[in-house]
């Protein structure tokens, strides 16, 4: 089993600056790997898939990199609405996939 | 637009099956593009996947959930269902059901289990 580590658990920043957030997977996913946003009560969403690709209706100040092991998503300039847990997903065994663990993205 | 809704049961009691269906509305089960997939969240945990199926009856599952999950679909009825055996308190969850592509994009709004006597 393929298992995806997030780093920080928790990360606090002020509105309007960045923040980048960090998923690693304990084999090499190629760049299948997808980002989630959630917000309480509410269904994960889609956000990066193919480790860098934009979802339909996301925002571009969301952008994804990363391959092999080690992915980043960065958010460049926070807006309110962004405070939410993001989740990383690997699907390089598609259809079987596993999930980080989530990060916590609050405000400073 | 695609919409997903989940249906069954709110409370199910240790020791019993846990049955959930998600019927797809606005697209067709049947394109052969996607699996249908089950993700569950424990309350104020993380996503956890449980199981995905074809259109076809192919399912791949979570090995940790292996030996209580069976999934199935129904193509006729545009639907894919979820059971669960042997439930403890340990499965008790919101549980979603999802398109599967290259990622999951759409999802259901997510229906709480709880496992209690």
């Amino acid at each position: 089993e393929i298992v995806m580590t997030q780093s920080p658990a928790t990360l606090s920043v002020s509105p309007g600056e960045r923040a980048t957030l960090s998923c690693r997977a304990s084999q090499s996913v190629s760049s299948n790997l997808a980002w989630y946003q959630q917000k309480p009560g509410q269904a994960p969403r889609l956000l990066i898939y193919g480790a860098s690709t934009r979802a339909t209706g996301i925002p571009a100040r969301f952008s994804g990199s990363g391959s092999g092991t080690e992915f980043t998503l960065t958010i460049s300039s926070l807006q309110s609405e962004d405070f939410a847990v993001y989740y990383c997903q690997q699907y390089d065994n598609w259809p079987s996939y596993t999930f980080g663990q989530g990060t916590k993205l609050q405000i400073k | 637009q695609l919409q997903l809704q989940e249906s069954g049961p709110g409370l199910v009691k240790p020791s019993e099956t846990l049955s959930l269906t998600c019927t797809v509305s606005g697209g067709s089960i049947s394109s052969s593009s996607y699996y249908w997939g089950w993700i569950r969240q424990p309350p104020g945990k993380g996503l956890e996947w449980i199981g995905s199926i074809y259109y076809s009856g192919s399912t791949d599952y979570n090995p940790s959930l292996k030996s209580r999950v069976t999934m199935s679909v129904d193509t006729s009825k545009n639907h894919f269902s979820l059971k669960l055996s042997s439930v403890t308190a340990a499965d008790t969850a919101v549980y979603y059901c999802a398109r599967q592509a290259s990622g999951n994009d759409y999802w259901g709004q997510g229906t709480l289990v709880t496992v209690s006597s």
